[in-house]
């Protein structure tokens, strides 16, 4: 079966950096995804890995390292737009190649 | 016009009523999903679909049926409705194929069971 950890709040100033952790186990690791959602919205993709390292992009930068199942979402320069809920998700192939997400983290950025 | 979408947005019912939920895509994707997010639960995997032919179950699928009537068609039933159904539904779509198969969602239907 699948497993995906990460905190379930977080606070953070503006301008600040945060880092959201995610640990999974799974026995079918196929890419780990983040995806943003805001309150009342649709999630939207934010970055995907599947090898180790990090992926930047803008001010969003993704880590993976496989043999820990571990990831980490790093958020820089953070704005009052970036409180939102961070799902990490892990694709699996076992059964066809499957989407799992954790719980999500609420983040919310203060003044 | 949004590339997924879901009818009905919102809906109140009562138990025992049979209630469809329907999604359908512009985006020509063959892979359609079914999840639902409860607070503290994050999402949840009902059924997903690879082609017509194909549907699978989820994590979760007791209480839930589905039909994949086309490709940019895939609803979701719940013959019976409970109360601990009461969740806000997504349905996403998502490329086969594709490196990434990042998940496209719609703007959720949020179901009120009484």
């Amino acid at each position: 079966g699948q497993n995906i950890d990460q905190p379930t709040e977080m606070t953070a100033t503006e301008g600040a950096i945060v880092q959201i952790n995610c640990t999974y186990q799974t026995s079918g690791f196929n890419g780990l995804f983040w995806y943003q959602q805001h309150a009342g919205e649709a999630p939207t993709f934010l970055s995907y890995n599947v090898l180790d390292g990090l992926e930047e992009k803008g001010r969003f930068s993704s880590f993976l390292s496989r043999s820990k199942g571990y990831s980490y979402l790093l958020l820089k320069e953070l704005q009052m737009k970036d409180s939102a809920s961070y799902l990490c998700a892990v694709r699996d192939h076992t059964g066809g190649f499957k989407t799992i997400f954790g719980a999500g983290t609420r983040l919310f950025v203060k003044a | 016009d949004a590339d997924v979408t879901q009818t009905p947005r919102n809906r109140i019912t009562k138990t025992g009523k049979r209630i469809m939920l329907e999604c359908s895509q512009t985006k020509g994707h063959d892979r359609m999903y079914w999840y639902r997010q409860d607070p503290g639960l994050g999402l949840r995997l009902i059924y997903y679909s690879f082609d017509v032919k194909d549907i699978n179950k989820g994590e979760i699928s007791d209480g839930y049926s589905v039909s994949r009537q086309a490709q940019a068609k895939f609803s979701l039933s719940l013959e019976s409705a409970i109360p601990n159904q009461t969740a806000l539904y997504f349905c996403a779509t998502s490329v086969a194929g594709e490196n990434t198969g990042e998940l496209f969602f719609g703007e959720g239907s949020r179901l009120t069971v009484l």
